[in-house]
């Protein structure tokens, strides 16, 4: 079993719309949990941490669910440049995990 | 947040040749970098952990002599490409982390023809 899964999607979702999408990780001892976001033949960049309590940036709000281990992002009012692949990222002892992403297409 | 400078960003070559790829940390002094590669809509693979002035540290299944890596000082570390081949066409990116965060250079794309 992959220690990060994700659906790979692609969502494809208006303007305006909301979109969300979980990622499941295997290692219950994990700590730290992180969604980045990467554009097409970029590196990828840290969007948010995600807390144990829940925690939201303007758009997105992400949650975390321990009981049974996977961590959610919603995009609330998704916007065109939101269009990216989210992946899910999480720290493993020593090491950080990568989930291979979700696709979100934002048409107009 | 930390800045890490990897360069080149993309290179072509031929079968055979080896491709050196530079990774600099700019703010900072790293004293361990990762390097992944990554498939086209797969997952960042963690091929090895660089650790300045010792040996780097492979996962399994990468090899060491075909990807060698060298993290001679504080702020760079690199990963050749020994006799590429098609196959070895990817995505490389390296990263320093802590427990909180991974800050990535911006990669390279290796095209081997």
């Amino acid at each position: 079993r992959k220690e990060v899964e994700q659906d790979p999607g692609p969502f494809n979702v208006p303007e305006g719309a909301t979109v969300a999408f979980n990622c499941t990780y295997s290692n219950s001892a994990s700590q730290s949990f992180f969604w980045y976001r990467q554009d097409c033949r970029k590196e990828p960049k840290l969007l948010m941490s995600v807390y144990s309590s829940g925690n939201e940036d303007g758009r997105f709000t992400a949650q975390l669910n321990r009981a049974s281990q996977y961590i959610s992002l919603l995009i609330r009012d998704s916007k065109l440049s939101d269009s990216a692949t989210y992946l899910c990222v999480v720290n493993i002892g020593y090491k950080l995990s990568f989930g291979a992403g979700t696709t979100v297409t934002v048409r107009a | 947040g930390a800045v890490v400078s990897q360069h080149p960003s993309r290179v072509i070559c031929k079968s055979g040749t080896s491709v050196k790829i530079e990774c600099r940390s700019l703010d900072f002094q790293a004293t361990t970098m990762f390097w992944y590669r990554q498939f086209p809509k797969k997952s960042l693979m963690l091929m090895a952990t660089s650790n300045e002035g010792s040996k780097a540290t492979y996962e399994q299944g990468v090899e060491k002599d075909k990807f060698l890596i060298n993290h001679a000082s504080l702020t760079l570390s690199t990963l050749t490409v020994t006799s590429a081949h098609p196959e070895d066409s990817s995505f490389y990116i390296c990263s320093s982390e802590t427990n909180t965060e991974a800050f990535f250079g911006q990669g390279t794309r290796l095209t081997v023809v």
